[in-house]
């Protein structure tokens, strides 16, 4: 089946550690996002790629990080800087092909990351 | 810089009757899209509608279809004959030369049975 696999569905953390949320795609998409989701707020950027070994930060960037060594995968590390990591984390694909903007964005299923 | 704004953060509404979502997108291009997603409490973000910004005819996906008022910066969702299956929270976004979408804070739809 085509999709978007998010792994795991839950995280714990303990403070001061990084922990690592994985996103695999099987669409052939080039572009990939990171998003987290807060109560009562929409979703904010955390990262982005949209070519393999290239990727930008987004407006929340800050305490996390990211690699693109293939075009399945957009791993994104949450680091011990991050000081509010609580959150659902969503990760998204578009395929670049036809006109820039026009594309649907493909959800994974999400991670609930929860500090302890 | 775009903006989108769903000002209404819970609407409620009967089951089989019609609901009206609001959301405003502003931008300086005059060229963009806008979506509205659908998160039911699976979480699992769906597409429900896309409308272009130069197409001047309101798309229409089933039950579900917008009222788009470029001048008033307005792109609402109605949706008509609403079902259980609906209830879910629903979020605008919007997207201009690039592959990058800004999003509402969302609205929450609870269905009446």
């Amino acid at each position: 089946d085509g999709g978007i696999t998010q792994s795991p569905k839950y995280l714990f953390r303990k403070e001061g550690q990084n922990v690592t949320l994985s996103c695999e795609q099987n669409l052939n998409h080039d572009a990939m996002y990171w998003y987290r989701q807060d109560p009562g707020q929409g979703l904010r950027l955390i990262y982005y790629s949209q070519i393999v070994n290239d990727f930008q930060k987004g407006d929340i960037a800050e305490g996390y990080s990211v690699s693109r060594e293939k075009k399945e995968s957009f791993p994104l590390t949450v680091t011990s800087a991050q000081k509010n990591p609580t959150a659902f984390y969503l990760c998204a694909t578009v395929s670049s092909s036809g006109v820039a903007g026009y594309n649907e964005q493909f959800f994974g299923p999400g991670t609930r990351l929860t500090v302890l | 810089a775009q903006t989108v704004t769903q000002s209404q953060p819970e609407m409620s509404v009967q089951e089989a009757e019609t609901v009206t979502l609001s959301c405003t997108y502003d931008t300086s291009e005059s060229d963009y899209y806008l979506f509205w997603y659908k998160q039911p409490p699976s979480r699992q973000m769906i597409l429900v509608i896309r409308q272009e910004a130069y197409k001047q005819q309101n798309a229409t996906e089933n039950r579900f279809s917008v009222n788009f008022q470029k001048a008033a910066k307005s792109f609402s969702l109605k949706i008509s004959d609403s079902q259980l299956g609906d209830a879910a929270m629903y979020f605008c976004a919007g997207a201009d030369s690039n592959y990058q979408l800004i999003w509402g804070a969302g609205t929450k739809l609870i269905i009446k049975p």
